[in-house]
């Protein structure tokens, strides 16, 4: 079953607004990763962030970790029509669990 | 980052037939690779998880006789869909890891299957 959910589903911007995304999940977790998806496509990872970190940065990507809320955020700032595409958070789990499970997913449209 | 190669990137077969996928990490060897499925405007669901020279550890509800996975080397994985019915009809993806507590996974560029 999904580990996480992700709202909102469905995010459309216009150039130069910053997204924001966020993600939800059940249980401990050793990471959660953040993972970009272009239209019928593979995969790109974006950021790790640990369980005892609370902020990473990445160029125009910050993401987030409340591991008490147990959820997490992406914010992409001064969007480009180019960040169009789905954005995944993935968890992996703590216990030892060599996994990687994701979550529903948003699907972001920036608008020229 | 790692490549990862995933062939082939679409594949259409009849109904009764049995196609492989194949998946293979160029340029570093991966202990553990792993194989979900994707159906449009979906989150990928995990299918199975391999690490080479032993058996592959399916997810609740995966059928391994239905998908067969081999992880023969460090650096590559296939799977196979037997008796394919329309049903099997998705985005199949691949990725390879060293070890998820520290590092990312890489994930092949996905392969459509189409049953028909």
């Amino acid at each position: 079953s999904q580990q996480g959910e992700e709202d909102p589903q469905a995010l459309s911007i216009q150039e130069g607004e910053n997204a924001t995304m966020n993600c939800s999940y059940k249980t401990s977790i050793n990471n959660l990763q953040w993972y970009r998806q272009n239209s019928g496509r593979g995969l790109v990872h974006l950021i790790l962030i640990r369980s005892n970190e609370r902020e990473k940065h990445s160029g125009r990507l910050r993401v987030t970790l409340d591991t008490s809320k147990k959820s997490s955020s992406l914010l992409i700032t001064a969007s480009r029509a180019a960040d169009t595409a789905s954005y995944f958070c993935a968890t992996v789990l703590s216990g030892g669990y060599n996994k990687l499970i994701f979550g529903a997913g948003t699907r972001l449209a920036v608008h020229p | 980052g790692a490549v990862v190669s995933q062939h082939p990137s679409w594949v259409i077969c009849k109904s009764g037939t049995s196609v492989k996928i194949e998946c293979r990490s160029l340029d570093f060897q991966a202990t553990t690779m792993f194989w979900y499925r994707q159906f449009p405007k979906q989150s990928l669901m995990l299918m199975a998880t391999s690490n080479e020279g032993s058996k592959a550890t399916y997810e609740q509800g995966v059928e391994k006789d239905k998908f067969l996975i081999n992880h023969a080397s460090l650096t590559l994985s296939t799977l196979t869909v037997t008796s394919a019915h329309p049903e099997d009809s998705s985005f199949y993806i691949c990725s390879a890891a060293s070890g998820l507590m520290n590092t990312e996974a890489f994930f092949g560029q996905g392969t459509r299957l189409t049953v028909v």
